[in-house]
């Protein structure tokens, strides 16, 4: 049980586009989700906490214009990366809290040509 | 700022050697957590310790915690070549689960 999925494990995209990422906790209920971002040997660095029905609380120094956080559902939040630049490119983690331990998601590997 | 700060950054040993990771923060905790990421994948939560434990064992796993030193280990005893991962500790504050990651160690185990 409490597992986390992730879509799409990784993608590529041209600079300016914009990059959708789902996160779903496959059997349960998550009502907070959190983002996070990862570059090359180096740790977790936590982007915002999604709550379901309400707005992302970003961590500082986090667009939150640039990453928009969606949750809309128990079961379901979304990044969505607009305007993708080549420093954007990055391990993106999500997780969800079940009942007080956070399960992780695969990640997804986003690079921005 | 980083809340946990894991040494040593990397970690070579023998197979069935014994593996020790330390990992310190700066802030009073709520309790403080045990990840391993194999490579270019997902966390794996392996331990989670509270603030009002000492120690704590899971399988070949052993963690504990001061917090008058604000510190932890992981020993992982009889290493295999599949404990080759980075592992991070991380850290919760408050009540929002909300964690904070150290650095890492990179742990290799050679068969």
């Amino acid at each position: 049980g409490a597992v986390v999925s992730q879509h799409p494990s990784w993608v590529i995209c041209k600079s300016g586009t914009s990059v959708k990422i789902e996160c779903r906790s496959l059997d349960f209920q998550a009502t907070t989700m959190f983002w996070y971002r990862q570059f090359p040997k180096q740790s977790l660095m936590l982007m915002a906490t999604s709550n379901e029905g309400s707005k992302a609380t970003y961590e500082q120094g986090v667009e939150k214009d640039k990453f928009l956080i969606n949750h809309a559902s128990l079961t379901l939040s979304t990044l969505t990366v607009t305007s993708a630049h080549p420093e954007d490119s990055s391990f993106y983690i999500c997780s969800a809290t079940f009942p007080n331990t956070q399960y992780f998601g695969p990640g997804t590997r986003l690079t921005v040509l | 700022s980083q809340q946990g700060e894991e040494d040593p950054q990397a970690l070579s040993i023998q197979e069935g050697e014994n593996a020790t990771m330390n990992c310190s923060y700066k802030t009073s905790i709520n309790n403080l957590q045990w990840y391993r990421q194999n490579s270019g994948r997902g966390l794996v939560h392996l331990i989670l310790i509270r603030s009002n434990e000492r120690e704590k064992h899971s399988g070949r796993l052993r963690v504990t915690l001061d917090t008058s030193k604000k510190s932890s280990s992981l020993l992982i005893t009889a290493s295999r070549a599949a404990d080759t991962a980075s592992y991070f500790c991380a850290t919760v504050r408050g009540s929002n689960y909300k964690l904070t990651f150290g650095k890492g160690t990179l742990l290799t185990v050679n068969p």
